[in-house]
């Protein structure tokens, strides 16, 4: 399958943990990225790669992957961590062609 | 700083075509591949394709074939994403991106908004 799924909405209580998850075949074999989008705002890169945060982010976010699974941890989740979700995954010629459908997160 | 800014928003009739502009600046233009991606009102993120500042080559994504042409500039640090034969579905923002490694965006354009209707 060409495709990433993802739950399209998770919520979690403030200062909580939460794990967004995506689910895809390319997964057994690419990493999944993370970004992360707010309304009205261009989506911002928070992990890449194994577990790696670009410079910014704070490290309460960190990614994990297990078979064809990859998951983005938010540990205490913050109010501002409020957004939509996406992950994505690359192909054999490195270029990003899937991205998962999203997850909305709520901070309650 | 990396700074991707794009042109500014379009309305076309269905069956025109729209160009979309992306300028870099803030790295070298040619040392990095750039995507366009888009997003239709409400929905997810759409890979369109890439392009190879320094030799202009290009990938598009299967769904956008034929209908898509992604050059460059190389005297201004621009890229142009061409999308033809419009149709009301095309009505999307549409983000300029650039490729840090293999696949990862590390940074995004603003976005432009395209809206298609007769």
């Amino acid at each position: 399958s060409s495709e990433l799924t993802q739950d399209p909405a998770v919520s979690v209580a403030l200062g909580q943990t939460v794990r967004i998850t995506c689910q895809g075949d390319s997964l057994r074999s690419y990493y999944a990225n993370w970004y992360q989008q707010k309304p009205g705002q261009a989506p911002v890169l928070v992990i890449y790669g194994r577990n790696n945060r670009p410079s910014g982010i704070p490290d309460r976010f960190s990614g994990s992957s297990s078979g064809n699974t990859a998951s983005l941890t938010i540990t205490g989740a913050q109010a501002e961590d409020e957004a939509d979700y996406y992950c994505n995954s690359r192909d054999s010629s490195g270029n990003p062609r899937m991205f998962g459908g999203g997850t909305k997160l709520t901070v309650l | 700083q990396v700074q991707l800014v794009q042109s500014g928003a379009e309305v076309k009739k269905p069956g025109a075509s729209v160009m979309v502009s992306c300028k870099a600046s803030g790295y070298t233009f040619t040392s990095y591949f750039l995507h366009w991606v888009r997003q239709a009102p409400g929905q997810g993120l759409e890979w369109m394709g890439i392009i190879n500042p320094s030799g202009g080559s290009t990938t598009y994504a299967q769904n956008f074939q034929g209908r898509v042409t992604m050059t460059r500039d190389t005297s201004t640090s621009t890229v142009y994403m061409e999308l033809s034969s419009l149709r009301s579905e095309d009505s999307a923002v549409y983000y300029c991106a650039r490729d840090m490694v293999r696949g990862v965006i590390d940074y995004w354009g603003q976005g432009t908004l395209v809206t298609v209707s007769s």
